[in-house]
């Protein structure tokens, strides 16, 4: 089943502009990750958080955590036309199995 | 972050034809490795998880017959898709799972388009 759900599906901003891709989960977590993939690549690790954190930063990325809604949110601030990519949050299930559950992805296409 | 190398990027082949794609994990071990199956802008779907020195666990709906997975060494796993028909053109892509910091990463290789004629 479908762990995390990316929203939105697909965001197109300027060079400059902030882009925000939020994550919702169903059930209770250890940790969340986003990942990146360009085009016909392999992904890319960004930035995990754990359950117990709020808000972690890494360069431009900010991601936050809010357990009690079950969602996650990665903040790309000062986009760059290099940031166009599709963006995938995934999260291990607490006392589940090892497996990571991926997302549908935001697709963010950054407009120089 | 860690390397993880996929082997070919793209490979071609006749439909009955068998085709294998290495994963190897390059600067740490990797006990447990993954292979995922990707269909145009759609996410990641697990197909296996693979572990060092036991058989894989397929999940629901892949056939273990038609995916072969070999998880040889440490830094090595391996899919082979027997049999290759059209339908199973696609993308696959393998990731290696590394403990770092307390928590398990997985980190993935560039992925392998498999065409089937």
């Amino acid at each position: 089943s479908q762990q995390g759900e990316e929203d939105p599906q697909a965001l197109s901003i300027q060079e400059g502009e902030n882009a925000t891709m939020n994550c919702s989960y169903k059930t209770s977590i250890n940790n969340l990750q986003w990942y990146r993939q360009n085009s016909g690549r392999g992904l890319v690790h960004l930035i995990l958080i754990r359950s117990n954190e709020r808000e972690k930063h890494s360069g431009r990325l900010r991601v936050t955590l809010d357990t009690s809604k079950k969602s996650s949110s990665l903040l790309i601030t000062a986009s760059r036309a290099a940031d166009t990519a599709s963006y995938f949050c995934a999260t291990d299930t607490q006392g589940g199995s090892e497996k990571l559950v991926f997302g549908k992805g935001t697709k963010l296409t950054v407009n120089p | 972050g860690a390397v993880v190398s996929q082997h070919p990027s793209w490979v071609i082949c006749k439909s009955g034809t068998s085709v294998k794609i290495e994963c190897r994990s390059l600067d740490f071990q990797a006990t447990t490795m993954f292979w995922y199956r990707q269909f145009p802008k759609q996410s990641l779907m697990l197909m296996a998880t693979s572990n060092e020195g036991s058989k894989a666990t397929y999940e629901q709906g892949v056939e273990k017959d038609k995916f072969l997975i070999n998880h040889a060494s440490l830094t090595l796993s391996t899919l082979t898709v027997t049999s290759a028909h059209p339908e199973d053109s696609s993308f696959y892509i393998c990731s290696a799972r590394d403990f770092r910091r307390g928590v398990y990463i997985q980190y993935f290789g560039a992925g392998t388009r498999l065409s089937v004629l």
